[in-house]
């Protein structure tokens, strides 16, 4: 197995610009996707192939991957955005999940 | 309304049994790999198991290979997970999830394993 490492938390100005890491070596080999999970709610993909975005998801969320770090940029931070962030990896068949970022708006 | 709804969690003692079902309304269950994920305030989100299309592929978490086994009904448009040997580590609310594109598109509203004696 393998692991994926989050900050556990970030904070942001509205309107800011919000970077969310998530470190481990085999993101250099493996897609990194992203999930938004809100209180209560079950979690929201929010980027998918490193850097795609599913249909509904709003533009101001982006992904990126680079070497051993993946990255969920959110532009233009909404209150609506303050949420846990999870990033996930899928090799051969494995599934892991980073241990989640919370992020808060104020 | 495409959705998933998971069902059949409880609470059981250790070295019990449970069989967890995941049933798919809104779309055809037997186009995707389905997947259980469980989540606790510990430790977040896990993947537990993962089964394909037809059933030929199963893969699991190493904590739950031999006590875990996944499995699918495509005609009732569900998947399943038998459970056993459960330990305390096995709490959780568990939640079936389609795969899509090394991703996970849709999840199901989670049902709840609690073991304790």
């Amino acid at each position: 197995s393998y692991e994926l490492t989050q900050p556990p938390s970030v904070s942001v100005s509205p309107g800011q610009t919000a970077s969310l890491t998530c470190s481990g070596e085999k993101l250099r080999d493996v897609y990194a996707s992203w999930y938004q999970q809100k209180p209560g709610q079950l979690p929201v993909l929010v980027s998918y192939q490193d850097d795609r975005r599913p249909s509904g998801i709003p533009e101001r969320f982006s992904g990126s991957s680079s070497a051993n770090t993946a990255t969920l940029t959110i532009s233009g931070t909404q209150i609506m955005d303050e949420a846990v962030y999870y990033c996930q990896g899928w090799d051969r068949n494995i599934v892991v999940f980073g241990g989640g970022t919370k992020l808060t708006v104020l | 309304e495409v959705q998933l709804v998971a069902s059949g969690g409880g609470l059981v003692q250790p070295g019990g049994s449970l069989r967890l079902s995941c049933v798919a309304s809104g779309f055809t269950l037997s186009d995707y790999w389905v997947s259980w994920v469980r989540q606790t305030p510990g430790r977040g989100l896990e993947w537990v198991a993962t089964i394909k299309q037809d059933g030929s592929e199963k893969y699991y978490m190493d904590s739950v290979k031999g006590r875990f086994s996944i499995s699918r009904d495509n005609a009732k448009n569900s998947v399943f997970l038998q459970m056993s040997g459960l330990k305390a580590e096995d709490t959780a609310v568990y939640s079936c999830a389609r795969d899509w594109n090394y991703g996970f598109n849709l999840w199901g509203r989670g049902t709840v394993v609690t073991v304790s004696s």
